[in-house]
This record gives C-alpha cells, structure tokens and sequence, in this order.
C-alpha cells in the first residue's frame, strides 16, 4: 500500500521558522494536505496543494512539493507558542483512500 | 457553514458493553461521511465510509459496525467492546470522494 512518512519531533524557539518534512509514495496524488491537531482535539485542514503546483502560500504557511523526490514540507513562519501542535500530511491512494502520516509534534518554546 | 459534531466527547465502557458512537453533520447535503480511529494521538486508520444512506463500505474486518440512518448521521457500534477498541475516534465528512475531509472534535473511548 501507499506510505506517508514524517519526522515524529520538532522543537523550534518562539519567532524562530518550523519546517516540517513528509515524504510519500503515490506519485498519482492530485492533492496534498496538511492537517493540525491540538492535544485532545480533532484535525483542522492547514492547507492543501495541487500537485501540478510547487508552491502554495497562505500567511504565514509556505506549502512546498517536489514531485521528482516526492517530498512536501510545510514551513510556518515566525513560530508562536499557539502553532504547538501534531501536523500531518496526507494523500490519496489510487484507490480512493487518504492516507496520513505519523504525524510531526511541532514543541515551540518560548 | 458546515459543522460536524460528534458524542459523546469522552467514554469510559466496561469490556463486553454494547457502544454507539454518533456523527452528524450540519450546512450540506449528500456528504460522504467517515469513521477513523486514532491510537496514541498519531496515525489515523480509517474504519468505515459512506457515500450516501445505507451505503456502508468497511477497511478492516473488528468487532464495529457502522450505519447511516439519515443523510447527515453516522454511527459508530460494537455489540461488545473489547480493551483493543479503546482510541480515539473521529468522524469526517467530504463533499467529493477525493476531496479534503474535514473532521469532528473526536471521541476518546477508554474500555476497561
């Protein structure tokens, strides 16, 4: 099956840019998305890219796709203790299915 | 707007006790509706979907069930719950198969 794979940890100083990676295997993904969790909470959907897009910016998100390495990132900038959280990464399977990442803990200290 | 909601927010279940687990969502019509389980706050393993009223598709054989009695609900059961099914649950809803999903505030169930 496909296979979404992210770093577990990140620990970025308050102010400071968060990047976080995810690599995946589907290279007939139409979509890309980035989704946050805060601790006892649902998934909110950060972001998402096309994927004849190598780039997306939205305030303080930059969403970046290379589809020769199948690599995303998502980079927040000027980090604040609010931004703490799990991200994930997802995409679609061919057979219709989304497929999440582990899940990056993004820790921001003041 | 569209919002989903999900309860209850936290249950605590003996083994062997029955479970209904309750999504419905609100501002849409004809949503395709999802059932996910979360272990230890990481992946996300999707249980059941649905593209309409009784239409109910299952991702891995388990103790649960899922139905859709109306546009706009699904429910999660189990006749009899197991110390495996404990997690955390969250319903989604998409207006395309293959367009984003967007979740509910969740359910954590702890079986003892």
């Amino acid at each position: 099956g496909e296979d979404v794979e992210q770093s577990l940890f990140l620990s970025v100083r308050e102010g400071d840019s968060s990047v976080i990676n995810c690599t995946y295997t589907d290279s007939s993904s139409t979509y890309l998305y980035w989704y946050k969790q805060e601790p006892g909470a649902g998934l909110q959907l950060l972001t998402y890219i096309f994927s004849n897009m190598d780039m997306k910016q939205d305030q303080r998100l930059t969403v970046l796709l290379n589809k020769k390495d199948k690599h995303l990132s998502l980079r927040i900038a000027d980090t604040q203790t609010g931004d703490s959280a799990i991200y994930f990464c997802a995409e679609f399977e061919d057979t219709g299915k989304l497929i999440f990442g582990q899940g990056t803990t993004l820790q921001v200290k003041p | 707007s569209q919002t989903i909601h999900q309860w209850p927010a936290t249950l605590v279940q003996p083994v062997g006790s029955p479970l209904s687990l309750e999504c419905t969502v609100e501002g849409t019509s004809n949503p395709n509706l999802y059932w996910y389980r979360q272990a230890a706050g990481r992946g996300l393993q999707l249980l059941f979907y649905s593209v309409g009223i009784g239409q109910i598709s299952s991702e891995v054989p388990q103790n649960l069930s899922a139905s859709r009695p109306q546009d706009r609900q699904f429910i999660l059961s189990s006749k009899k719950l197991l110390l495996s099914d404990s997690g955390f649950y969250l319903c989604a809803w998409s207006v395309k198969v293959l367009g984003p999903q967007y979740f509910g505030p969740g359910t954590r169930l702890l079986v003892l």
